[in-house]
């Protein structure tokens, strides 16, 4: 049982190029996250989604793109890099208890995460 | 927005020793999440407390979620050098509506370090 993967484990970009953080999870969870993790500051949430074809955005969501054709992959594509974008980014897949007033998230499972520079 | 301030941000304790980490809010959360995460990697779930007053133990560790679900503790008996790590909490949002989706607001973080 693999949980959730995350490609590349490092990549370095020039300021202005672009590309796709990849995210897949096998364990058939609707809701998926992605964070970015910055030194002192928690993780932030970039963006989100609720199921295949639904998205929207989080905390910080400028300069980044998501979409989510399957249940298993969320892809995170970066346009025109930024230094500002330099960051370990996790995605990260989750279940709710359904039903009632109240969901609860009973917990993230966390890929290893990418860690990008930008320069 | 809701924010969790987690402290202290840095721990340096010798082996044996016991230490508590603090998170807290203004807000009210419907469940309190702990990690912990080591270099390189993402952070792994230790305990999910959803009830006010609510007192989990796993092994050493013994995680507390405040009567008015604001605000929780980690508390560790006898560090150890495995111990040493990222640690992290993290609050769910009351779904009230709908409309939290699972989002997580998480703490800066306390950076934990265990010596032989």
């Amino acid at each position: 049982n693999a949980g959730v993967t995350q490609t590349p484990k490092f990549r370095i970009l020039k300021i202005g190029q672009s590309m796709t953080l990849q995210c897949t999870q096998d364990m058939n969870h609707n809701y998926m996250y992605w964070y970015r993790q910055d030194p002192g500051m928690g993780l932030k949430l970039i963006y989100y989604s609720v199921g295949a074809g639904i998205t929207d955005k989080g905390e910080v969501p400028n300069g980044y793109n998501v979409s989510r054709s399957t249940t298993e992959d969320f892809p995170l594509r970066l346009e025109l890099a930024a230094p500002s974008q330099t960051s370990v980014y996790f995605c990260a897949s989750s279940y709710l208890l359904r039903g009632g007033f109240l969901m609860t998230n009973y917990g993230y499972t966390f890929g290893s995460g990418t860690r990008l520079t930008v320069v | 927005t809701q924010l969790l301030e987690q402290s202290p941000q840095f721990l340096s304790i010798q082996e044996g020793e016991n230490l508590t980490v603090y998170c807290n809010s203004s807000s009210v959360f419907s469940s309190l999440q702990w990690y912990r995460q080591e270099p390189g990697e993402g952070p792994v779930l230790l305990v999910t407390v959803v009830t006010g007053g609510e007192v989990k133990k796993l092994k050493r560790l013994t995680f507390q979620f405040g009567d008015a679900r604001k605000d929780s503790s980690l508390h560790i008996t006898a560090a150890q050098p495995g111990d040493t790590g990222l640690y992290l909490c993290a609050g769910g949002k009351p779904n009230a509506g709908g409309t939290s989706y699972g989002k997580l607001t998480f703490g800066q973080g306390t950076i934990l370090t265990v010596h032989p």
